[in-house]
């Protein structure tokens, strides 16, 4: 069955560096998203993206997040200067136009000291 | 305001028994959609479960059914016969916009189910 599939598992960083976390969605998907989760908290939506354009942000999505897809297959989200926190489970999901379902990646774990 | 409140942020339930995880949402929105995810302690996000602002029925997938009731709002996930791997987290969350919208998920802090044997 296909999968989302995300990379790193886990990102250990120094405050102030830049990460890119890297999912790859499932091949006939349209719509692509990130989340997060701080640690025992709820789930946030961060960002959606659509036909090589974000179609959503949350507050959270602020201008030190970005998002592409680089390669028609990769989907990334780049913290510019990660603080503290930004530590979090950060979560890739997918899904085409006609299912319901979000397809949700493992998820990477980003540590940030 | 929140838009999905679960009101139990943990239960217990004796192994081979039912259980209810109570969600409640609000929007505006006539059209939207009610997930429900299992997340075990290794952090995936597993789907459960879909229900439909306009469905008829109660969704239901296998030992996992949604009890809807519109009018209160509300979407309770009921587990029948729960087994030890049904400990974990689980996460009602709403889209609002019928089938075909593809807007973020809204989630809820979370029920964390433990199965006693």
């Amino acid at each position: 069955e296909p999968e989302v599939t995300q990379t790193p598992s886990h990102q250990v960083t120094q405050m102030g560096q830049e990460v890119i976390l890297r999912c790859v969605p499932i091949s006939n998907h349209l719509y692509f998203y990130w989340y997060r989760q701080i640690l025992g908290q709820k789930v946030e939506f961060l960002v959606s993206f659509y036909n090589n354009e974000i179609s959503e942000k949350s507050e959270i999505f602020d201008d030190q997040f970005s998002v592409e897809r680089p390669d028609g297959s990769n989907f990334t989200l780049k913290i510019r200067s990660t603080k503290l926190e930004d530590s979090a489970m950060y979560f890739c999901a997918s899904v085409v136009p006609t299912y319901n379902e979000q397809f949700f990646g493992p998820g990477t774990r980003l540590t940030v000291l | 305001a929140q838009k999905i409140t679960q009101t139990q942020p943990g239960m217990f339930v004796q192994e081979k028994e039912a259980v209810t995880l109570d969600c409640t949402y609000d929007t505006s929105d006539p059209s939207y959609g009610l997930f429900w995810y299992k997340q075990p302690s290794s952090g995936e996000m597993i789907f459960l479960i879909y229900q439909g602002s306009y469905d008829q029925q109660n969704a239901t997938e296998g030992r996992y059914s949604l009890n809807f009731q519109k009018a209160r709002k509300s979407a309770n996930l009921v587990i029948s016969a729960s087994q030890l791997g049904d400990s974990a987290m689980y996460f009602c969350a709403m889209r609002e916009g019928g089938l075909g919208s593809q807007g973020n998920l809204i989630f809820g802090k979370g029920t964390k189910l433990s199965v006693k044997p």
